[in-house]
């Protein structure tokens, strides 16, 4: 079974940091690549950040560029974000996603974690 | 960046009726967009993707359509089930933004 598993969110001060996670099984997870997309309180939807499947290639919203970093190990079978300089604004639940085709980043989401809360304040 | 814009912003409809969304792109991504239900306090789930690739298990009453700017989801006959909010996200190439959804309700 094809599983995300996120962690490391939690409640931190503003200017604070933290390194999400993401733990993947159930594919061959260096082939796919992956990206966070978070859901503030009762909005929609923003997609954060994307990374190849060998890692090489890196994608950020320009509201986190500078301030988030994706990472994988495809050793680990993990994904990272790691999320500096925290703002209230960045309070939501991050989720990270599989996407469906292997060997590209021009494919849809097929697969979502639960999400990890991350709360600024 | 592109803009992905959907309307409505919500509707309500009765069961049994036919729903249609439209997501308009402010530039042509070919056929680069999917679509995703989210239930109230669940994660996102997808539903088409290509503009009009039926995900598996996904029932036969949503269907997908467009190309370039335009596309539109169809529910075709509606079910309680289908209560949520329905978001389209185009995957051409980053950013892979999403529109700002449509909350989906039975009248």
């Amino acid at each position: 079974e094809v599983q995300l598993v996120e962690s490391g969110g939690g409640l931190v001060q503003p200017g604070g940091s933290l390194r999400l996670s993401c733990a993947a099984s159930g594919f061959i997870f260096s082939t796919y690549a992956m990206s966070w997309v978070r859901q503030a309180p009762g909005k929609g939807l923003e997609w954060v950040s994307g990374i190849s499947g060998g890692g090489s290639n890196k994608y950020y919203a320009d509201s986190v560029k500078g301030r988030f970093t994706i990472s994988r190990d495809n050793s680990k079978f993990t994904l990272y974000l790691q999320i500096n300089s925290l703002r209230t604004e960045d309070t939501a639940i991050y989720y990270c996603a599989k996407f469906i085709d292997d060997r590209t980043v021009r494919a849809a989401s097929d697969i979502w974690g639960q999400g990890t809360m991350v709360t600024v304040s | 960046d592109i803009q992905m814009t959907q309307s409505p912003s919500s509707l309500s409809a009765s069961v049994g009726d036919r729903v249609t969304i439209t997501c308009r792109a402010s530039q042509g991504i070919s056929n680069y967009l999917a679509w995703f239900q989210q239930k109230p306090g669940k994660v996102p789930r997808l539903l088409i993707y290509a503009a009009s690739t039926l995900q598996s298990g996904v029932p036969s009453r949503f269907s997908g359509s467009g190309s370039g700017t335009d596309f539109t989801l169809t529910i075709s006959s509606l079910q309680p089930e289908d209560v949520a909010t329905y978001y389209c996200q185009k995957y051409n190439s980053a950013p892979w933004t999403f529109g700002q959804g449509t909350k989906v309700e039975i009248k």
